[in-house]
């Protein structure tokens, strides 16, 4: 099983639409996880931490699942510059973080 | 003001020769790291630093080193540069390890 593994893309949706990632771990003494959003020729950015309770900021939430080891992350209202790929963070047990390969989201008008 | 800063942004040159990529945070931060991107977009962990521990990658060939003046700096140096080096490059810094990152705007590497 890969460190970290995120369901391939691309996702296409139109605009208004809510989407969903979803991501599994491997490593159980995983203590950090995050979703980082990466432009096109841009460096990824942090786009919220995930909490073992799930967390929202406006449009996102970000879920947890320990015990299945599975990380969420639902996007409502999709807008235009939604689009990127979205990275699945985890950290590793060794002092790093792990990324995903991410899973690209296209929302078209 | 930019937190994580790299130079140069591009980077052209030929198999053989060696080069450094500057990386400078001015976050506070004691963590850094240098990433690599691939053509397949994969963003790998190369190296690890603080004051006190370097954790290298273990895939990452010895031509590969990171050399820091001070904990606001990270550099890395390629020796003897291949093909397979082509890449962007990214820098960050974290406020400590397990802790989100910040990234630099990359160094896209072209090895002709």
């Amino acid at each position: 099983r890969k460190e970290v593994e995120q369901d391939p893309g691309p996702f296409n949706v139109p605009e208004g639409a809510t989407v969903a990632f979803n991501c599994t771990y491997s490593n159980s003494a995983s203590q950090s996880f995050f979703w980082y959003r990466q432009d096109c020729r841009k460096e990824p950015k942090l786009l919220m931490s995930v909490y073992s309770s799930g967390n929202e900021d406006g449009r996102f939430t970000a879920q947890l699942n320990r015990a299945s080891q599975y990380i969420s992350l639902l996007i409502r209202d999709s807008k235009l510059s939604d689009s990127a790929t979205y990275l699945c963070v985890v950290n590793s047990g060794y002092s790093t973080l792990t990324f995903g390969k991410g899973t690209m989201l296209l929302v078209s008008p | 003001d930019t937190a994580v800063s790299q130079t140069p942004k591009y980077l052209v040159t030929q198999m053989g020769n060696d080069k450094s990529i500057k990386c400078e945070q001015n976050l506070g931060h004691d963590t850094m790291y240098w990433y690599k991107q691939d053509s397949k977009k994969f963003l790998k962990i190369m190296f690890s630093y603080n004051n006190k521990e370097l954790i290298i990658n273990e895939t990452v060939p010895n031509r590969f080193s990171p050399k820091s003046p001070d904990k606001a700096h990270l550099n890395l140096h390629i020796n003897s540069l291949e093909l397979g080096d082509s890449a962007v490059y990214f820098c960050a810094s974290s406020q400590a390890n397990y802790y989100e990152q910040y990234f630099g705007p990359g160094t896209r590497l072209t090895v002709t």
